[in-house]
């Protein structure tokens, strides 16, 4: 069964980074094109980025409130994705989930605080 | 970027009775495959979104027939035949068509 596993998340101040990890088990990962969504409190659902397979060209996209902030990688030898977060804003307050592709699989999420 | 917009915001519904959620896109959810990549999502209180329906009308596994999508275009819809207790909770569609990928504001669905 495919299965995703956040973590990372935490309280940090504004203008701090934080560094998102997801794990990832029960398919294969290199195939697998992988994303970001956050989801503020009370709040609908915002995608953040994704990441290709190396297969595909392994290319990253964000959204535009992250775009030049945050950066999306993949260690395929370790079926790990990672979402690093430079500059937080008080704005990305969020629950963070990593999702497969076109969001079949979720994990848990991981609440990330920006807060003075 | 593609606006989704479902309606409506919020349904109340009686236990055993169906429900409908529609959402409309602000452009043709086609894509050059020839696929229309629109998915439903649903988000019990508490726990992460799980995916109901991709492309328009396919169930993923485990997902109750009571649930079905339909549509073409720019106007899709999610219904479910008889509406149980577990199905409260907020229901997205999300289209993946074009990058960004968006999602409508949500349908929370809840018993009278």
């Amino acid at each position: 069964e495919a299965q995703l596993v956040e973590s990372g998340g935490g309280l940090v101040r504004p203008g701090g980074s934080l560094r998102l990890s997801c794990a990832a088990s029960g398919f294969t990962f290199s195939d697998a094109w992988m994303s970001w969504v956050r989801q503020a409190p009370g709040k609908g659902l915002e995608w953040v980025g994704r990441i290709k397979s190396k297969t595909d060209g392994g290319a990253t996209d964000y959204t535009a409130p992250v775009k030049g902030r945050f950066t999306i990688s993949r260690d395929d030898s370790k079926n790990a994705l990672y979402l690093q977060m430079n500059s937080l804003k008080i704005e990305d307050t969020a629950v963070y989930y990593c999702a497969t592709g076109l969001a079949g699989v979720w994990g848990q999420g991981t609440l990330v605080t920006v807060s003075s | 970027d593609v606006v989704m917009t479902q309606s409506p915001v919020s349904l109340p519904v009686t236990l055993g009775q169906p429900a409908s959620i529609s959402c409309r896109s602000s452009q043709s959810l086609v894509y050059s495959d020839g696929n229309t990549y629109l998915n439903w999502f649903q988000q019990r209180p508490g726990q992460s979104p799980r995916r109901l329906i991709y492309k328009v009308s396919n169930r993923d596994s485990g997902v109750p027939d009571r649930f079905s999508g339909s549509g073409s275009g720019t106007d899709f819809t999610l219904k479910i035949s008889r509406v149980e207790a577990e199905d409260v909770g907020v229901y997205y569609c999300m289209q993946g068509t074009h990058w960004p990928q968006t999602f409508g504001q949500g349908t929370k669905v809840e018993i009278k």
